[in-house]
């Protein structure tokens, strides 16, 4: 158990798209999804957590004009990069945990996003 | 905010060593949890840590919380070169709250 999807896994778009990335938890409910960034050879830079039905709480730092996160269900959340630019190319990774008497988060394969 | 200390940055073995890595940091945790990222996929979750002085394996896997609550330590015995890829530690405060992810120990096993 405990698997969870993402959506695409490579995107390539023009600068100034937006581009819609879906994250999924498959064989539980989710109440909260995370959302990271990682850049090469770095660590997980978290960029925001979303609780099912509420809003995202973002990281300091992260545009949350830019970076719409939404999480309408228990199993599925999506994040939103608008107006891309170049400089936001980079590897995405969703997290997914049961509910808040948890610790263990599981991630998703990550989405490649490029942007020309 | 919290910070781990993850080390070593890399390490290059031959295959059948054993391999050492470890997580300190300033403050405690109430879990200490391990992960493995191959290159392109998302991290995959190895063992995790509940209480001071746990020792968990998981095959060849061993991972202990230190009894400070402020470090663990990842074994990995006989290494084989599907080891390779990146080890994270990350630790929780509490549960419910975000994970303090370590830098990464970046792993080669030489065949």
């Amino acid at each position: 158990g405990a698997v969870v999807s993402q959506h695409p896994s490579r995107v390539i778009c023009k600068s100034g798209t937006s581009v819609k990335i879906e994250c999924r938890s498959l064989d539980f409910q989710a109440t909260t999804m995370f959302w990271y960034r990682q850049f090469p050879k770095q660590s997980l830079m978290l960029m925001a957590t979303s609780n099912e039905g509420s809003k995202a709480t973002y990281e300091q730092g992260v545009e949350k004009d830019k970076f719409l996160i939404n999480h309408a269900s228990l199993t599925l959340s999506t994040l939103t990069v608008t107006s891309a630019h170049p400089e936001d190319s980079s590897f995405y990774i969703c997290s997914a945990r049961r509910d808040s008497g948890y610790y263990e988060q599981y991630f998703g394969p990550g989405t490649r996003l490029t942007v020309t | 905010g919290q910070q781990l200390n993850q080390s070593p940055q890399s390490m290059f073995i031959q295959e059948g060593e054993d391999v050492s890595m470890n997580c300190t940091s300033s403050s405690i945790f109430n879990t200490w949890l391990w992960y493995k990222q191959d290159p392109g996929e998302g991290p995959v979750l190895l063992i995790a840590l509940y209480k001071a002085g746990e020792l968990t394996s998981n095959g060849r896997l061993t991972a202990q919380f230190g009894i400070t609550r402020k470090d663990s330590f990842l074994n990995i015995s006989a290494s084989i070169p599907s080891d390779v890829g990146i080890y994270f530690c990350a630790g929780g405060e509490t549960s419910g709250s975000r994970l303090t992810f370590g830098e990464g120990t970046q792993l080669t096993v030489n065949p």
